[in-house]
């Protein structure tokens, strides 16, 4: 069966620190990959996707995630966080079965970024 | 920007109760989902739509469970009697293609459902 591991439950950053997420999957097919984030208060909103091409992906707000085939690896990173990225981080996969696709979630990681 | 919308944003019921939570998906949008998170658990699909049926469902969405599309713009999830454990941020979401490279799937904020 399809599954996303999320290494990291919790981390807190100070500001302008470095953020890197695990992520890895198990599927044996063709993977769609995302990260979604979910801020205090708020829905679900897409960071980045990987569909294919260019393992290295850029998303919004300055984040970036690589794709590591050999690893089942899509972690996420950041060079320097800000408060304003203090949210919940959700690592997926599109899972295709019977033509039909679904998201499979990772069980979240909440970031904390103090000033 | 196109969104997704859902309705209520909160809603509190008795156990046993029927609930309907209502979604309006992204108007040119033809695959349509639901999905559930709860209380400081993952966010876990439930089912999904396209064509007027079901395209797949979890096994967590039993009998107590329907989904329909009313009319030519909402999407509903109905839970006939409720329990206890129905209790959980439910999410709607919509997309405009099924094939690979298009299939990014667009959320609603969510309707947090209380079962007392």
């Amino acid at each position: 069966a399809q599954s996303v591991s999320q290494h990291n439950h919790h981390v807190i950053l100070s500001e302008a620190a470095s953020l890197e997420l695990g992520c890895n999957y198990s599927y044996g097919g063709t993977v769609n990959l995302f990260w979604y984030v979910q801020y205090p208060g708020q829905h679900l909103q897409l960071l980045l996707k990987y569909f294919s091409g260019d393992p290295l992906v850029k998303g919004i707000k300055g984040f970036e995630a690589e794709f590591i085939k050999s690893k089942f690896s899509f972690n996420l990173r950041k060079p320097s966080v800000q408060w304003s990225d203090t949210a919940e981080y959700f690592c997926a996969v599109n899972a295709r079965t019977g033509g039909y696709n679904k998201l499979i979630f990772g069980a979240g990681t909440r970031l904390a970024v103090h000033p | 920007e196109p969104e997704v919308t859902q309705t209520p944003s909160h809603q509190v019921t008795q156990m046993g109760q029927e609930v309907i939570l209502r979604c309006v998906p992204i108007s040119n949008h033809l695959y349509f989902y639901w999905y559930r998170q709860i209380l400081g658990q993952k966010v876990e699909f439930l089912v999904s739509f396209y064509n007027n049926e079901i395209s797949e469902k979890s096994e967590i969405f039993d009998d107590q469970f329907s989904v329909e599309r009313p009319d030519g713009s909402n999407f509903t999830l109905k839970i006939r009697s409720t329990k206890l454990e129905d209790s959980a941020m439910y999410f709607c979401a919509s997309s405009e293609f099924e094939v690979d490279s298009r299939n990014e799937q667009f959320f609603g904020p969510g309707t947090r459902l209380t079962v007392l």
